[in-house]
């Protein structure tokens, strides 16, 4: 079973449109959550790490169900600067990371 | 703009070539990191460097070998590439530790390499 799971998509949306990602996880101890952005042929970029309370970031909204082991992304009034792959990734031991395989978004006028 | 930096940007290389990877980052990051990733596939790990010593090589074949001269730099010396090796090989780094789980990586911008 892989480390960490997503859809791949890709997810059509029209601007102005609220659309959501889920990503699963499979070790229960796993310590810390993030959301990376990345463009084609660019590098990853962090997005906005994932709080247990949940966390808002702008039109960004992350959220941790630790009991479901699912980390979720909300994207508020979808713009089309945010059609990218959002990588979900899970820290288990310190400096080793896990990546999902992304999500594409494509948000179109 | 990325803080850590990749040179070179774009490499084709032979598979019977000698060449290098370099990395720098100035933000006092104690953990470093290299990545290769393969077209629509995530990132995979390759070695983490803490502290300057390799802490985590993740079975990558010989012909790949990182180096850490200091905290700011990393190297990957490539040898004898195969043209399965063509990628986008990513450096990272991070705090150390707890920092790391608390902060995340800051990536590299890249270099796109092709083994002909």
């Amino acid at each position: 079973r892989k480390e960490v799971e997503q859809d791949p998509g890709p997810f059509n949306v029209p601007e102005g449109a609220t659309v959501a990602f889920n990503c699963t996880y499979s070790n229960s101890a796993s310590q810390s959550f993030f959301w990376y952005r990345q463009d084609c042929r660019k590098e990853p970029k962090l997005l906005m790490s994932v709080y247990s309370s949940g966390n808002e970031d702008g039109r960004f909204t992350a959220q941790l169900n630790r009991a479901s082991q699912y980390i979720s992304l909300l994207i508020r009034d979808s713009k089309l600067s945010d059609s990218a792959t959002y990588l979900c990734v899970v820290n288990n031991n310190f400096n080793k990371f896990y990546f999902g395989s992304g999500t594409k978004l494509n948000v179109k006028p | 703009d990325t803080e850590v930096t990749q040179t070179p940007k774009h490499l084709v290389m032979g598979m019977t070539n000698k060449k290098s990877l370099k990395c720098e980052q100035h933000m006092g990051h104690r953990a470093m990191y290299w990545y290769k990733q393969k077209a629509k596939k995530p990132p995979e790990l390759m070695f983490v460097y803490s502290y300057e010593k390799l802490s985590i090589n993740e079975s990558v074949p010989s012909r790949f070998s990182p180096e850490c001269p200091n905290s700011s730099l990393l190297n990957l010396h490539l040898h004898a590439l195969q043209p399965e090796d063509s990628a986008l090989y990513l450096c990272a780094s991070s705090q150390e530790g707890l920092g790391a789980s608390n902060y995340g990586y800051t990536f590299g911008s890249g270099t796109r390499l092709t083994v002909v």
